[in-house]
């Protein structure tokens, strides 16, 4: 069975600029959520999605969304690029609310 | 929201000794899950343990959720164990909430 995949693995952008990274869940995950790691603030909870709805959203701001496709993919964006969104963004797929979350090998986004 | 403490921040130990993680939080959660990241970045899920011992080859996991608290024991350490070890959590409303880790180095 295959993981979580995430593409691309590195971004670089310019402030101001947005950004869209895709994830695609192992076979029969219905829930997809979404991370940011920096060196400051540690793991951080984005969204979670499960049946194409927006199930829970973390304390990120308005720039920061997300959507799932009906085949379960699911690419956040990012919008009005500023230098404090650098970070490695994770995702993650499960069966379900309760279960264990797989996560993708995350993309690096450096923003200059 | 809910607070999620891991400790200790920092072990460095020698090839073969084993180590016990602590991972205390402040609510009553429906779910918790152990990772390691390994140094290449990946996240890799260890255990889903709400409560009650679970073990797998030399790791095993212990949930006390009436006290709040679990433990990761690590026996037998490989240099391939290095790493950093995250316990998170769900409770309430709330995604999955993370601790800051504990940074794993296992010397030779």
């Amino acid at each position: 069975k295959a993981g979580v995949t995430q593409t691309p693995r590195y971004l670089i952008k310019t402030r101001g600029q947005q950004v869209t990274l895709s994830c695609s869940p192992i076979s029969g995950h219905r829930s997809v959520s979404w991370y940011q790691q920096t060196p400051g603030q540690g793991l951080q909870f984005l969204f979670e999605y499960f049946s194409e709805t927006q199930r829970n959203k973390g304390n990120f701001p308005g720039r920061f969304s997300g959507r799932q496709f009906s085949n379960s993919r699911s690419e956040m964006n990012v919008s009005t690029l500023e230098l404090g969104d650098s970070a490695l963004y994770l995702c993650a797929s499960s069966l379900g609310i309760n279960s264990p979350l797989h996560f993708g090998n995350g993309t690096r986004l450096t923003v200059t | 929201g809910i607070q999620v403490e891991q400790s200790p921040p920092d072990l460095i130990l020698q090839e073969g000794a084993n180590s016990t993680l602590r991972c205390n939080f402040s609510d009553s959660v429906n779910n918790l899950q152990w990772f390691h990241q390994n140094p290449w970045g990946q996240l890799i899920n260890l255990f889903y343990i709400p409560s009650g011992t679970k073990q797998n080859g030399r790791l095993s996991a212990t949930t006390v959720a009436t006290e709040r608290y679990s433990l990761l024991y690590i026996s037998s350490s490989q240099t391939t164990d290095s790493g950093v070890y995250f316990c998170a959590v769900v409770g309430g409303a709330d995604g999955l909430t993370f601790g800051k880790g504990t940074h794993l180095i296992i010397q030779p």
